[in-house]
């Protein structure tokens, strides 16, 4: 049962337009939101994240938003730079008790940004 | 700063054999979790613990186990290996202090059983 779905394996932008990844959750309990990047060969770094008292958090060129009734977040990077290609995980937590700190990740979604 | 760091790098076991994977972190966090990721799925985590002393299993535990006899270090244990291990693991730490989502990743251990 897949509780945190990217159902786009990859995505292919150009340099300076915008990227816009996409991710679903099933389970209603998710109440915090992270995206993470990885490079080939390297462990995933945290990008961002979103808490769901909020609908978007903004750092720098990437945003997130939260569509909390629709169980569907993104992440828009804009503008796109050659150095954001890589593997993009969406993941989700549940608030405190057993599940603080433990994240359900989604399958990754490649992205690829031409010069 | 190190941060965390994962040996071996690269592994290949034969059926039944057993190996530990290493973990250590240096950014004295409470939280470590063990993940593997599967070609084209996303990370599953294995186990994970609070602190020195305390573990827990996560949503794919069969196979492993694991340890925390200190704060830095967090071994995954696996005993009579099998093809369904065959993965890339990754170790993680994050700080009870700030934001224990925000996890810290090692650079992985690619695993192969055959």
């Amino acid at each position: 049962d897949q509780q945190v779905k990217q159902n786009s394996p990859s995505l292919s932008v150009q340099e300076g337009r915008i990227s816009i990844l996409n991710c679903d959750y099933t389970n209603s309990m998710f109440d915090y939101f992270l995206w993470y990047k990885k490079y080939p060969a390297e462990g995933p770094t945290f990008l961002i994240s979103i808490s769901s008292i909020k609908d978007k958090n903004e750092d720098g060129r990437f945003t997130v938003f939260l569509n909390k009734s629709a169980k569907h977040l993104s992440l828009h990077i804009v503008p796109s730079q050659p150095g954001d290609s890589a593997v993009y995980f969406c993941a989700a937590s549940g608030a405190g008790g057993t599940s603080y700190g433990k994240l359900t990740f989604g399958q990754g979604t490649i992205l690829t940004v031409h010069p | 700063n190190a941060g965390v760091t994962q040996t071996p790098k690269f592994r290949i076991l034969k059926i039944g054999q057993s190996m530990t994977l290493q973990c250590t972190q240096d950014m004295n966090h409470n939280y470590m979790y063990w993940y593997r990721q599967d070609p084209g799925m996303g990370l599953k985590l294995i186990y994970y613990s609070v602190g020195a002393g305390i573990t827990d299993k996560g949503e794919v535990p069969n196979g492993y186990n694991v340890s925390r006899s200190t704060t830095e270090d967090f071994p995954l244990r696996l005993e009579l290996a099998a093809p369904s291990q065959t993965s890339v693991y990754f170790c993680a730490s994050s700080s009870h202090d700030g934001n224990p989502y925000e996890q810290y990743f090692g650079p992985g251990t690619r695993l192969t059983v055959t």
